[in-house]
């Protein structure tokens, strides 16, 4: 079974400082690995994937996550953080044989950036 | 193009009573799922469709049902409403395959089972 982690519930960060949000996995097989965002009152925006290829993933809005297969992890991460990039953000996971609908969410992670 | 729809926007039911979220997408993508998502809980998977016709249970399946008779359509029925199903409920769609596995996510249903 396929599984995500994500073991912060809130961020607090700085603005301009850099910023991390973790994310750990547990496939079977080979992992498709995803980062999300939420603004409040809304759905879910896709930011970045790992499929296949470079280990470091850029992604909108200048976030770029690592994909470290020995670590099982796919932390996100921005050089410098602004007001705007507070959020929810969520990790997802697909196992390579599993079905593209089955993607598997964490918990999320609430990213604050004071002024 | 609109993209994924979803309808109502907000729904307050008594506990026993039945309902169908409705799931709509234009954009002719065979894969479709139905998350809900609670506080502390994040997102969890009731069920998936892989095309019209196919449907399998996710991680929370229990008290909802779902049919995939169109490729635009995948409703979401939960035939006796209980409190637990308090929730925020979102459709989502997926190309799939070389396209990319990227989710497009509906605005979501807010529903409050009383």
């Amino acid at each position: 079974a396929q599984s995500v982690a994500q073991p912060e519930d809130q961020v607090n960060v700085a603005e301009g400082n850099p910023l991390t949000v973790k994310c750990t996995y547990s496939v079977s097989g080979n992992p498709y690995l995803f980062w999300y965002v939420q603004y409040p009152n809304r759905g879910l925006q896709f930011l970045l994937k790992y499929i296949t290829g470079d280990n470091l993933v850029k992604g909108s809005y200048g976030f770029e996550a690592e994909f470290n297969k020995s670590q099982t992890s796919f932390h996100l991460k921005k050089p410098s953080a602004l007001v705007s990039d507070s959020a929810l953000y969520f990790c997802a996971v697909r196992d390579i044989g599993s079905s593209a609908s089955k993607i598997i969410f964490g918990s999320g992670t609430r990213l604050s950036i004071r002024p | 193009n609109a993209g994924v729809t979803q309808t109502p926007k907000f729904q307050v039911l008594k506990t026993g009573q039945s309902m169908t979220l409705q799931c709509a997408q234009d954009m002719n993508h065979e894969y479709m799922s139905w998350y809900r998502q609670d506080p502390g809980m994040g997102l969890r998977l009731i069920h998936y469709s892989v095309g019209a016709g196919i449907t399998d249970q996710g991680e929370v399946p229990n008290g909802y049902n779902v049919s995939r008779s169109t490729t635009e359509d995948f409703p979401l029925r939960l035939l006796s409403a209980a409190p637990s199903q308090t929730s925020v409920y979102f459709c989502a769609t997926n190309p799939g395959g070389a396209l990319g596995e990227t989710q497009y996510f509906g605005p979501g249903t807010r529903l409050l089972v009383l």
